[in-house]
């Protein structure tokens, strides 16, 4: 069974600075990893898809990294804002069912 | 991309009541609908999932059902609700195998 692992489980960080979120999954056969987030009493919203067979997407100040060998995913978020801060959640494709990690909430201060 | 409309936002029921949550799909046909639980302070829990017309798959066993009664809606009930089903109900879906999913607003259910 796919277990998702993200830590830290909370991360506050001062305006301007990167942020980095971890993901590991325990099963390497996966379809994809996506990266979403989500705002308090929300649902999620969808930031990267990326295909097993890719090693990172980026959009805008998001890029995420995924090595299959070892289970790990990245989200790199460059230059955070306030505006950045919400919960980030992963979730490994396995078998067409999505498998979600705890998430990582994450405060950005101005 | 898809659009979820999922409706009540909220919704408050008594112990033994029954429940209907409704969601609807625009933007594809035949999408793969999932129905996921977020508890307070836990992750996603994957409840039912909807691949293929009328194939519904169960991922844990509950007093709670799921039906597609037509493309792209999906519909998650009970018949009497338990204090432990409270929580935070979220639609999901995708267009096929590998493919980005996107996720309504959720409704956010609490039995009293």
């Amino acid at each position: 069974k796919q277990e998702v692992t993200q830590i830290p489980a909370a991360l506050s960080v001062p305006e301007g600075e990167n942020l980095v979120l971890n993901c590991s999954f325990t099963d390497s056969a996966i379809y994809n990893l996506q990266w979403f987030r989500q705002d308090p009493g929300k649902g999620l919203t969808s930031l990267l898809l990326i295909q097993s067979s890719q090693r990172e997407q980026t959009s805008g100040r998001l890029n995420a990294s995924l090595d299959k060998s070892s289970g790990r995913s990245t989200l790199y978020i460059a230059a955070s804002q306030p505006g950045d801060s919400a919960t980030y959640l992963c979730a490994a494709d396995s078998w067409g069912k999505f498998q979600f990690g705890a998430g990582t909430q994450v405060v950005v201060t101005p | 991309s898809q659009t979820i409309h999922q409706w009540p936002a909220t919704l408050v029921q008594p112990v033994g009541s029954p429940l209907s949550l409704e969601c609807t799909v625009e933007g594809t046909s035949n999408p793969n609908l999932y129905w996921y639980r977020q508890a307070a302070g836990r992750g996603l829990q994957l409840l039912f999932y909807s691949v293929g017309i009328g194939q519904i798959s169960s991922e844990v066993p509950q007093n709670l059902s799921a039906s597609s009664p037509q493309d792209r809606q999906f519909i998650l009930s009970s018949k009497k609700l338990l204090l432990s089903d409270s929580g935070f109900y979220l639609c999901a879906c995708n267009r096929g195998r590998n493919t980005e999913a996107f996720f309504g607003q959720g409704t956010r259910l609490t039995v009293v």
